[in-house]
């Protein structure tokens, strides 16, 4: 089983609300990664999460705010977004050998975002 | 010069043919290679994985990987429509790099019926 869900699939917010994005998967990966795609580019990283700890933040700004519950969840928390941050939303998850490198990559089916 | 190079396209190919994607990257470290398949308005799936020089099949699928000229392709033998999607490379560095995953822009693929 290499499945990664995420929910909600599509989500239409104002620039006022909040939100978020969960994502969820129970292959006992322990890497877990929020990617942004726009239209005709490849996945920009976000962030990486590596035992639940925050091991990379690509610079994203404030208003996005990850978490990570536990082994198996991972939130995107959004808050005060711009239009522009409309965008497909990709969560993966990998595992993590002993000598630390982590494994391949799977990809969720991904969150349609479009802010107003 | 882009992390990962990979030619836009769109390739088109006939039904049946070999359809050849390639990639170069330009960080000698970089230790695993990764071709996604990536349908319109869907996810990336992962086709194929390859780690060390030579090729790897999978099906119709053949990874090939020389670390010398930094050069990755994927060859898609007896191509069929549904085959047509957008295929991205990706490229993982060592550890010390944080396991990032860098991806080329993509390479679109068109197979005519």
């Amino acid at each position: 089983d290499t499945e990664v869900t995420q929910t909600p699939k599509h989500l239409v917010m104002g620039m006022t609300n909040k939100k978020s994005l969960k994502c969820e998967q129970h292959m006992g990966h322990r890497a877990m990664y929020w990617y942004k795609q726009k239209a005709k580019k490849p996945p920009e990283l976000m962030f990486v999460y590596s035992y639940e700890k925050l091991s990379i933040n690509e610079s994203v700004p404030s208003r996005f705010s990850p978490e990570c519950p536990n082994s198996s969840l991972l939130n995107l928390h959004l808050h005060a977004l711009q239009p522009e941050d409309s965008a497909l939303y990709l969560c993966a998850s990998s595992f993590i050998h002993r000598a630390g490198g982590a494994d391949t990559q799977y990809f969720g089916p991904g969150t349609r975002l479009t802010v107003l | 010069q882009k992390e990962v190079e990979q030619n836009s396209g769109p390739l088109s190919v006939p039904e049946g043919a070999i359809a050849s994607l390639n990639c170069t990257y330009s960080d000698r470290v970089s230790q695993s290679f990764f071709w996604y398949r990536q349908y319109s308005g869907k996810s990336p799936e992962l086709i194929m994985s390859i780690y060390s020089n030579g090729d790897k099949e999978d099906g119709r699928f053949t990874a090939q990987l020389n670390k010398a000229s930094q050069y990755v392709s994927l060859l898609i033998r007896d191509s069929q429509p549904s085959d047509s999607a957008t295929y991205l490379c990706a490229v993982r560095k060592e550890k010390s790099s944080g396991d990032k995953l860098t991806f080329g822009t993509g390479t679109r693929l068109a197979v005519r019926p």
